[in-house]
């Protein structure tokens, strides 16, 4: 089982939806959570990161975190075709220990 | 511009000729880090670094090295490259790893 799992897709969404990106992980250790945007042949972006449990809101952007069900997720409100693109979670145990953990990243296509 | 920048960033060799992939951040960063991106399997962490001198293996570090004699800059060195290797490589910094990283463009290496 990987320590992190997150469905690759393809999501294909209509523009405006509202979007719901899920990663689920296997360690309760994880305490900073990331959400990373990658456009194709291109480094990935960060997006948001949050520590713990809990909201963070960012234009029209939300990440949540629910250490309970070891399971966060990234919401994108009135979706845009420039949304379209690969987003991936990302987790850390914190500390001075920086072992990065990714998900394999979901693919998003926002169409107009 | 505040970046991390790799070089080169296309690369084809032969198995066995040894080869350096070069990134250097203008941020001031403390945590660099190498990543390896393959479809299927995600981004995946080779080495970190927390500061100059200070080195530590991530996921897969197996058939590389690194070195951090300059806050700047952090190399990855194939010694000896083989067809596995193969892969689209990111070189990412920041300045507190937990709250996320800056990424390069990356370098898509073959190696035939």
């Amino acid at each position: 089982q990987k320590e992190v799992e997150q469905d690759p897709g393809p999501l294909s969404v209509p523009e405006g939806a509202i979007v719901s990106l899920n990663c689920t992980y296997s360690n309760s250790a994880f305490q900073y959570f990331m959400w990373y945007r990658q456009y194709s042949r291109k480094g990935p972006e960060l997006l948001m990161y949050t520590y713990s449990s809990g909201n963070k809101e960012d234009g029209r952007f939300t990440a949540q975190v629910d250490k309970s069900s070891k399971y966060i997720s990234l919401f994108i409100r009135d979706s845009q075709p420039s949304d379209s693109a690969t987003y991936l979670c990302a987790m850390t145990f914190g500390g001075g220990y920086q072992k990065v953990t990714f998900g394999i990243g979901t693919k998003l296509q926002v169409i107009p | 511009e505040a970046q991390v920048t790799q070089n080169p960033r296309y690369l084809i060799t032969v198995t066995g000729k040894k080869l350096t992939v070069t990134c250097s951040q203008n941020m001031n960063h403390e945590y660099m880090s190498w990543y390896r991106q393959d479809p299927g399997l995600g981004l995946r962490q080779i080495y970190y670094s927390m500061n100059v001198e200070v080195t530590d293996k991530g996921d897969v570090p197996e058939g590389y090295k690194v070195s951090r004699k300059e806050k700047r800059n952090f190399p990855l060195i194939l010694e000896s490259p083989s067809p596995n290797q193969t892969s689209l490589y990111f070189c990412a910094s920041s300045p507190q790893g937990n709250y996320g990283y800056t990424f390069g463009s990356g370098t898509r290496l073959t190696v035939v």
